[in-house]
């Protein structure tokens, strides 16, 4: 079974950098068969894409967020990692780290979260 | 960036009567190379992380009781709750995997 479980600080200085590990444990993040993907949701609202990457190297990110984001991995620990730079109270939020499902080459969706992770961002 | 739109925003459902939440992308989220709609649904309950409950519009994961159905095709899709349980309470949201960004439905609340 899957698990991904997301740590790092809770509270975050304005203007300061932003930086969360997801662990996975019951796989590889090496895997050809996945993606892996961190998503944001400020508390009581929706749902927002932050980025993914592939085992190979390749990585994605929103558009919206690309320039203060990094996306990084440490295959020896089976983790990846996000950094947001120049934070503001806008990215308060639960942090999640995510597998994204492929199936015979095909997106699937994504199929395993981790429990999420708080970051306030308050002087 | 494909917008995805949900209706309605909440809605309020007995138990046991069938509840239908829509969803629309600006754009068609069919990838013709293989004939797939790149169009999944969660659900999210409080202090929990979403939980995958179809992917390619119409597939049930594994394990999702076959009261949650999914349909739609192109730019229109439905999620169908056929019978409401009082543990499906909960919010609801569309995903579109055709493009980056990646984009996420505003969410639909269900209620008893």
């Amino acid at each position: 079974q899957v698990q991904l479980q997301e740590s790092g600080p809770g509270l975050v200085k304005p203007s300061e950098t932003l930086s969360l590990n997801c662990t996975v444990s019951g796989g590889s993040i090496n895997s050809g068969t996945y993606y892996w993907a961190w998503i944001r949701q400020p508390p009581g609202k929706g749902l927002e894409w932050i980025g993914s990457f592939y085992h190979s190297g390749s990585t994605y990110y929103n558009p919206s967020l690309k320039s203060r984001v990094t996306i990084s991995t440490d295959t020896s620990k089976n983790q990846f990692s996000l950094k947001m730079t120049s934070v503001t109270a806008a990215d308060t939020a639960f942090y999640y780290c995510a597998r994204l499902g492929m199936i015979r080459g095909a997106f699937k969706a994504f199929d395993y979260w981790g429990q999420g992770a708080l970051a306030t961002v308050s002087p | 960036d494909i917008v995805m739109t949900q209706s309605p925003d909440s809605l309020a459902v007995s138990l046991g009567e069938r509840a239908t939440i829509n969803c629309k992308s600006s754009q068609t989220v069919l990838y013709r190379s293989n004939n797939k709609n790149y169009l999944a649904w969660y659900q999210q309950k409080p202090g929990q992380p979403p939980k995958l409950l179809i992917y390619w519009a119409s597939t049930r994961e594994s394990g999702v009781p076959d009261r949650f159905s999914g349909s739609g095709s192109g730019t229109d899709f439905t999620l169908t709750i056929s019978s409401l349980q009082a543990e499906d309470v909960a919010v609801y949201y569309c995903q579109q995997f055709y493009t980056i960004p990646l984009t996420f439905g505003g969410g639909t609340k269900v209620e008893i």
